[in-house]
């Protein structure tokens, strides 16, 4: 069963409006959750992070926003740029040995 | 400096065959993760080492699977007598420690293709 949710596969946004994709988790022990950004071909790249004692961390256009209860995160982009056209992916830090567990990720496309 | 890097890109094998995939991790990282992604999926975590403990093997999934790391640097991870269900890109990702606030920085991977 996963433990990582990505229900959106895809999502199409105009240049310079905002992302949001979204996430759950069924884990309430998972203490750590990141995004991961994806272009075809190449490996994951870090984006951002979040520790469940936050419930909001932002950088520059990336905001995450934690929500505990629902077991649900969230990722904004504002304003979108056509670069951030990618793989989105989702991940928690909860695996025994500090392996990432991951969604099955939501592709982006924002266009011009 | 340099990233994580692995090797080959691409290998296309036939059923049966034996694989061998190299991952070169970035310089001072103590942890390094396996972790495969299949089409459609999200990545699955394969095996972890810390330093030069021994590998946390739980997510292997078959005995045909094994990996080593090699003076706590170089990783290779072998699948024997491959199958087609075990076509999927093959990522490994380095961290300074195995803290979960340590970014985990990935490779491009390789891509397997078993014919």
């Amino acid at each position: 069963d996963q433990q990582v949710k990505q229900n959106s596969p895809s999502l199409s946004v105009q240049e310079g409006r905002i992302s949001i994709l979204n996430c759950d988790y069924t884990n309430s022990m998972f203490d750590y959750f990141l995004w991961y950004k994806k272009y075809p071909a190449e490996g994951p790249t870090f984006l951002i992070s979040i520790s469940s004692i936050k419930d909001k961390n932002e950088d520059g256009r990336f905001t995450v926003f934690l929500n505990k209860s629902a077991k649900h995160l969230s990722l904004h982009i504002v304003p979108s740029q056509p670069g951030d056209s990618a793989v989105y992916f989702c991940a928690a830090n909860g695996g025994s040995q500090g392996n990432l567990i991951f969604g099955k990720g939501t592709k982006l496309s924002v266009k011009p | 400096g340099a990233g994580v890097s692995q090797s080959p890109s691409n290998k296309v094998t036939e059923k049966g065959k034996d694989v061998e995939l190299r991952c070169d991790p970035i310089s001072g990282h103590t942890a390094l993760y396996w972790y495969r992604q299949s089409l459609g999926q999200g990545l699955e975590f394969l095996i972890y080492f810390q330093g030069n403990s021994a590998p946390d093997k739980s997510g292997l999934p078959s005995d045909r699977f094994s990996a080593e790391r090699t003076g706590g640097s170089v990783s290779t991870l072998t699948i024997q007598r491959t199958q087609q269900e075990d076509s999927a890109v093959y990522l490994c990702a380095s961290s300074l420690g195995g803290a979960e606030s340590d970014t985990q920085y990935f490779g491009p991977g390789t891509r397997l293709t078993v014919l």
